[in-house]
């Protein structure tokens, strides 16, 4: 089984300052990782994922998350941002090889964004 | 293009009773899944379903069931309703399920139970 730990449930931070949304997971298996942003009152978007090879991936809205597998991080970070991106951040991990894709969700961290 | 769509938005129901969730994937998506997200909680995983036939069920109980029509569309259904139900519901569709395919989320269904 996995399980997925989001270590701060909020982050308060000003505008066009940087941020970094932990992440940590812990799995028996090889997985994939995910971080996904919920806006109010609509479903979850993805930001980006990591499947395979270079530690560092770039998402959308200029969020990137590098892939440490010995700390068993997937940490989010973004270097400045906007009132846009307040919502709710959740970090995921689906089991490698299944056949099917079964997300394991974080209990979510949620960036506030102030002028 | 239209996302996934849900219905209802909202519903309140009162516990005993059941409730039908209705979803509509994305067109070409043929595997639908379905989540629970209580609040202050991330989603769990209850279904997923692909070309009709049940792929894999999270730990929910047997009153929590699901299908897949022909078109694509699901059904969750919840028998026998307890106030710990009250949840967004989200439905999520991908082209075929499977591990390295983008899952999209619909706005989730908000059921209240009293």
């Amino acid at each position: 089984a996995q399980s997925v730990t989001q270590l701060d449930s909020q982050v308060p931070v000003f505008e066009e300052a940087p941020v970094e949304l932990r992440c940590n997971y812990s799995s028996s298996v090889s997985v994939y990782l995910f971080w996904y942003v919920q806006y109010p009152n609509q479903g979850l978007q993805l930001l980006l994922k990591y499947l395979s090879g270079s530690t560092l991936v770039k998402g959308i809205n200029g969020f990137e998350a590098e892939f440490n597998k010995s700390q068993t991080s997937f940490h989010l970070r973004k270097p400045s941002v906007h009132i846009s991106d307040t919502a709710e951040y959740f970090c995921a991990v689906s089991e490698r090889r299944t056949g099917f894709q079964k997300l394991v969700f974080g209990t979510g961290t949620r960036l506030l964004v102030s002028p | 293009d239209a996302g996934v769509t849900q219905s209802p938005t909202h519903l309140i129901k009162t516990r005993g009773q059941h409730v039908t969730l209705r979803c509509s994937p994305i067109s070409g998506h043929k595997s639908v899944s379905w989540y629970q997200q209580v609040l202050g909680q991330g989603p769990q995983f209850i279904f997923q379903y692909y070309e009709k036939e049940e792929r894999g069920r999270g730990n929910f109980p047997d009153r929590f069931s699901a299908r897949q029509f022909p078109n694509y569309s699901s059904e969750l259904n919840v028998n026998a309703l307890l106030l710990g139900d009250s949840a967004l519901y989200l439905c999520a569709s991908s082209f075929d399920g499977t591990e390295l395919s983008e899952q999209f989320f619909g706005p989730g269904t908000r059921l209240t139970v009293l």
